[in-house]
């Protein structure tokens, strides 16, 4: 089975920089994707990471640590806009478990 | 029209009704996915499709069915709807399986449905 764990809610203030972190336990792990949504509205992607590391999307940037079974979704320079929901998921080979997200509020 | 449309957005039935939700996308990407979102809650995969007649099951298909006669369209069937299946479903495609960027997911708008 696939389980995600991610903190509920974030607060942060416009212009500063936030973490959502990730933990995972998967049995077959491919890769570790992260998804956007605004209320009322469908998940957009955001990244994915198959390879330890940091990629970076311009504000965006995810994390992944196969050996402590971690990722984390950095976003910086925060905007209004980006009061969201934030889910990680795993990927296990055609299928995508996602993680039950954290929101994310901004405020000014 | 390009994208992934579902129909219909709303849905109102009433309990051991039969409900078919409808999805449609126009890129031929191979994938198609069916998902459950229930307030405050992730997603949860019921059915995904690899191939036009090729589906498989997800994390929770009890209670629903699916087929893929044609690449672009991936119906999905509430035989006989439950109070518990209240919850609003997203399809997605994506050109190719899950992993790396071929595997970016593309989610319609979602159909929000409630069962009396």
């Amino acid at each position: 089975g696939q389980s995600l764990e991610q903190p509920s809610e974030v607060t942060a203030v416009e212009g500063a920089i936030v973490q959502i972190n990730c933990t995972y336990q998967t049995s077959g792990f491919y890769g570790l994707s992260w998804y956007q949504q605004h209320d009322g509205g469908a998940p957009t992607f955001l990244s994915y990471n198959a390879l330890d590391g940091l990629e970076e999307t311009g504000r965006f940037s995810s994390f992944l640590s196969r050996s402590d079974s971690y990722g984390y979704l950095l976003l910086q320079e925060l905007q209004m806009k980006d009061s969201a929901s934030y889910f990680c998921a795993s990927d296990a080979g055609n299928m995508l478990t996602f993680g039950g997200g954290t929101r994310l509020m901004v405020k000014p | 029209d390009a994208g992934i449309t579902q129909s219909p957005r709303y849905k109102i039935t009433e309990t051991g009704r039969q409900v078919t939700l409808m999805c449609h996308q126009t890129w031929s990407h191979s994938y198609m996915f069916w998902y459950r979102q229930d307030l405050g809650h992730g997603l949860r995969l019921i059915y995904y499709s690899a191939a036009a007649d090729i589906t498989d099951k997800g994390e929770v298909p009890d209670g629903y069915v699916v087929s893929r006669s044609k690449t672009e369209n991936f119906p999905l069937t509430l035989e006989s709807a439950t109070r518990s299946q209240t919850s609003v479903y997203f399809c997605a495609s994506s050109e190719s399986g899950t992993s790396g960027f071929m595997g970016t997911q593309y989610f319609g708008p979602g159909t929000r449905l409630l069962v009396l």
